[in-house]
């Protein structure tokens, strides 16, 4: 089956520093990743579309310049949460798609998860 | 804008029993709704994906089932067991599989 790894799985940070999470597809290509935030017993909201080779497409009240999204290659997306504050602290999980999968109709598959919690 | 439901928001029954799990949505213009299950502190893992067009699928002790213009879907579990015990996902997508999630339901199995 496919397997997206999310690293890292947990992370501590003190307020106003920068935390990067990677989002890797492991045996499949994926054009297309998604990123989500969930708070505790929330569901899951949808943050941005992340396109490899072009800008992420975030939603609505996302702050783009607070939630860097980078898609450097076909496997791989990172998520960067700058200065971050304690408000920030979340469940950040990321989902990709096989790039044969059908655009509309595809299922997703999700990472492990990271949990960012900030001082 | 698409809102789904998922009811009840926690259940608790005996191992051996059957139970369904409820999903409903607002918007009936879906191209699938996927069901996923959550262990605390983890990701998901996809357990059953209902295309528009389909009306259920199953695998193993999971049916699923969809009534698209009802906007409702439904998780039956079948003889449940401890190991069951997770939260419960439903979600739509709507085009370029942007997924809207239900809140989820948390079950537990006792022994």
């Amino acid at each position: 089956g496919a397997v997206v790894s999310q690293h890292p799985s947990w992370v501590i940070c003190k307020s106003g520093t920068s935390v990067k999470i990677e989002c890797r597809s492991l045996d499949f290509q994926a054009t297309t990743m998604f990123w989500y935030r969930q708070f505790p017993k929330q569901s899951l909201m949808l943050m941005a579309t992340s396109n490899e080779g072009s800008k992420a497409t975030y939603e609505q009240g996302v702050e783009k310049d607070k939630f860097l999204i980078n898609h450097a290659s076909l496997t791989l997306s990172t998520l960067t949460v700058t200065s971050a504050h304690p408000e920030d602290s979340s469940f950040y999980i990321c989902s990709a798609r096989r790039d044969l999968e059908p655009q509309n109709t595809g299922e997703l598959f999700f990472g492990e998860g990271s949990r960012l919690t900030v001082l | 804008k698409q809102e789904v439901t998922q009811i009840p928001a926690a259940l608790s029954v005996p191992e051996g029993e059957n139970l369904v799990l409820n999903c409903s949505f607002t918007d009936s213009a879906i191209y699938n709704l996927q069901w996923f299950r959550q262990d605390p502190g983890k990701g998901l893992t996809s357990l059953l994906l209902i295309q528009s067009s389909q009306r259920e699928q199953t695998s193993g002790r999971l049916n699923a089932s969809l009534d698209k213009s009802s906007g409702r879907s439904t998780l039956y579990i079948a003889a449940s067991q401890p190991g069951d015990s997770a939260t419960y996902l439903c979600a739509v997508s709507q085009g370029a599989q942007k997924l809207v999630f239900g809140q989820g339901t948390r079950l537990t199995i006792n022994p």
